[in-house]
């Protein structure tokens, strides 16, 4: 199974201001998928995080809001700007398996409040 | 729209018998389901999973059955053990496990 670091693991920020998550894997891949998770709800896809081209955004989140970077194919970050209380939620990365479409892993996730 | 929907929010269970956890799901153009477990401030684990060209898929203690008819899937976990205790989250995707839509997840409490 693929190891994900994800930096940090919980942030208490300011509303206004911008805070940026890390994601790191031990062995390249082709996509990152971000993941939001708002307290009590399921987990929603913001976008998939492709290296060498812009990021594919779902429905509902865009750019401006979750700029997102792939410099390589072991890394990815997500910045979550502009915060507002409504963005406090747990944020995941999460990478395909080394078994192409049959499995999925998540880092440990980065807990965001924002007061 | 919640196109995949885990109906019980909590499940609790003799140590030792069988769990069974259920999901339904709406889309039809799902071909591919997986199961996570999920304890506080750790990412998902994935468990299982199976294509819909399968109905039964099988792993140890856990078995997942897809039921394409009724969109419907299960997971079975037996004997069920105090370390199975966690958030269970059902997942669908078309075309393999890329872009997932997640269920609202399931809390099972094994008892001793």
């Amino acid at each position: 199974s693929a190891v994900i670091s994800q930096k940090p693991s919980r942030d208490i920020c300011q509303r206004g201001t911008s805070l940026t998550i890390q994601c790191q894997v031990d062995s390249q891949v082709t996509m990152m998928f971000w993941y939001r998770q708002q307290p009590g709800q399921s987990l929603t896809l913001i976008a998939t995080a492709n290296q060498g081209s812009e990021a594919t955004y779902e429905s509902g989140f865009v750019i401006d809001k979750f700029p997102i970077s792939r410099p390589n194919l072991t890394f990815s970050t997500l910045t979550v700007s502009n915060m507002s209380p409504e963005d406090s939620s747990i944020y995941l990365c999460s990478v395909e398996g080394a078994r192409m479409n049959t499995e999925a892993f998540f880092g440990q996730g980065t807990r965001l409040t924002v007061v | 729209d919640q196109q995949v929907k885990q109906n019980s929010p909590s499940l609790s269970v003799q140590e030792g018998r069988i769990s069974i956890l259920n999901c339904d799901y709406t889309n039809s153009m799902f071909d591919y389901f997986l199961w996570y477990k999920k304890y506080p401030a750790e990412g998902p684990t994935f468990l299982i999973s199976i294509s819909s060209i399968k109905d039964k898929n099988e792993d140890g203690r856990f078995t997942v059955f897809l039921n394409k008819s009724a969109k419907h899937l299960s997971l079975h976990i037996v004997p069920s053990q105090p370390g199975d205790s966690a958030v269970y989250f059902c997942a669908a995707s078309h075309g393999g496990a890329q872009k997932l839509v997640f269920g609202q997840g399931t809390r099972l409490t094994i008892n001793p």
